[in-house]
């Protein structure tokens, strides 16, 4: 398997549910990162996991809360969101946190209503 | 922190032109630079990727330079194909600090049949 796979692929939240997004890979890579992007603008950092443990956090609100259960798999909790935080989630994967490429898996359309 | 100027900002190219978007980087730390591009909807894909200690690398088509002295590098892409249309980051990074990617604004490049 050479593929970072993210479910759900489209998700409509209202602001007080809870939910989570999933991401997987079986490639060994041993860092996993969360990222935001919105419409016509980059990716944007929103945490590392490196040997399934928090390495980074990007200043990220509380409402997001991420998880990693294991090496091949990363949750991002989502609870009490905002409209504003409507986006496409993207989930990477490298070998190491030191290592260079990251492969992005096709994302999460995330909607706030 | 480290911060990643792209230019320009939208391309459009007859097919079978050549293609060129610049970033400038600020941090003369950064010694890992990749490209992705991302098709409407899809997920960001690494395209080409150069290391401090080169100053070119090419893959068929698709080449990208880098000057270390005046902390810039470009991505050429020669006899561009309608396919070739995307959004194309720039991304600049340190390593042993986490893999965090710092990138560019984005180049969204039409290619005119």
């Amino acid at each position: 398997d050479t593929e970072v796979t993210q479910t759900p692929k489209h998700l409509v939240m209202g602001m007080t549910n809870k939910k989570s997004l999933k991401c997987e890979q079986h490639m060994g890579h041993r860092a996993m990162y969360w990222y935001k992007q919105k419409a016509k603008k980059p990716p944007e950092l929103m945490f590392v996991y490196s040997y399934e443990k928090l390495s980074i956090n990007e200043s990220v609100p509380s409402r997001f809360s991420p998880e990693c259960p294991n090496s091949s798999l990363l949750n991002l909790h989502l609870h009490a969101l905002q409209p504003e935080d409507s986006a496409l989630y993207l989930c990477a994967s490298s070998l190491q946190s030191e290592s260079y490429e990251q492969y992005f898996g096709p994302g999460t359309r995330l909607t706030v209503t | 922190g480290e911060n990643v100027e792209q230019h320009p900002s939208t391309l459009s190219v007859q097919e079978g032109d050549s293609a060129v978007i610049k970033c400038t980087y600020s941090d003369s730390a950064s010694n890992y630079f990749p490209w992705y591009k991302q098709e409407l909807g899809k997920r960001p894909q690494l395209i080409i990727d150069i290391r401090s200690n080169v100053g070119e690398k090419k893959d068929q088509r698709i080449a990208v330079t880098l000057n270390k002295t005046a902390k810039h590098f470009s991505l050429h892409i020669t006899e561009t194909q309608p396919e070739d249309s995307a959004v194309y980051f720039c991304a600049a990074s340190i390593l042993g600090t986490g893999n965090q990617f710092y990138f560019g604004t984005g180049t969204s490049l039409t290619v005119i049949p």
